[in-house]
């Protein structure tokens, strides 16, 4: 039930990009991304709805296929602002599971 | 608008004892999440609660955990004879519908 995520860690030099991926074996109605650094509560970075839309703010974006259950958060140009551990959730429409997490450091 | 407040925000307690942890979710959010944390590890799905019910909570132990959500007053996860592995953060969220969930600080406990 609980979706995964790839990779399960990454780092990164300040201006590089990354792909965090998110996969789910259940048909899903939404799946929301969330960063958390550490010691704090996660924080809510955007959700995709059904139709395989794409949305994306500064330069953190993520898309939707609903047909393969997967979800991907592009990171581009990254700051060191970025460090944290990123995790997808996802609605099956009465459940709502957190994915497996993935760390990313961002170095100067 | 007050975000979503849990308290305790540390609870210590011995082997045996009772934790209650609280959860006061956003005004106007009838959906209530709780979730479990361990060092360095993700976000575990407890129960999922909704005013007076209990909505999924497969992720919950069956034994000495509860949860309830009532009418008035807030959300509140109960431990009951805690052991040293319930030591953990225990976050609670909540949501209007089914959108954005809102976090709060975390409950940590830290059992003796």
């Amino acid at each position: 039930q609980q979706p995964v995520q790839s990779p399960q860690a990454v780092i990164l030099r300040e201006g590089e990009d990354a792909v965090i991926n998110c996969s789910s074996s259940k048909a899903l109605y939404s799946v929301h991304w969330y960063r958390q650094k550490h010691g704090e509560a996660p924080v809510f970075l955007m959700i995709l709805l059904k139709g395989g839309e794409q949305k994306g703010h500064d330069k953190i974006s993520a898309s939707f296929n609903e047909k393969k259950q997967q979800s991907s958060l592009y990171l581009t140009a990254s700051q060191l602002s970025y460090s944290g551990t990123y995790f997808c959730g996802t609605d099956t429409g009465n459940q709502f599971y957190f994915g497996t997490g993935t760390s990313l450091t961002v170095i100067p | 608008n007050a975000g979503v407040m849990q308290n305790p925000r540390h609870l210590v307690r011995r082997r045996g004892q009772e934790a209650r942890l609280r959860c006061s979710p956003m005004k106007g959010h009838s959906h209530v999440y709780w979730y479990r944390q361990l060092p360095e590890e993700g976000l575990k799905f407890m129960v999922y609660l909704q005013k007076e019910n209990i909505i999924d909570e497969s992720g919950m132990p069956k034994e000495r955990f509860s949860a309830e959500f009532p009418k008035e007053g807030p959300s509140i996860l109960r431990i009951q004879q805690v052991v040293r592995g319930d030591s953990a953060a225990y976050f609670c969220a909540s949501s209007r519908d089914y959108g954005e969930l809102f976090f709060g600080e975390g409950s940590r406990l830290t059992v003796l």
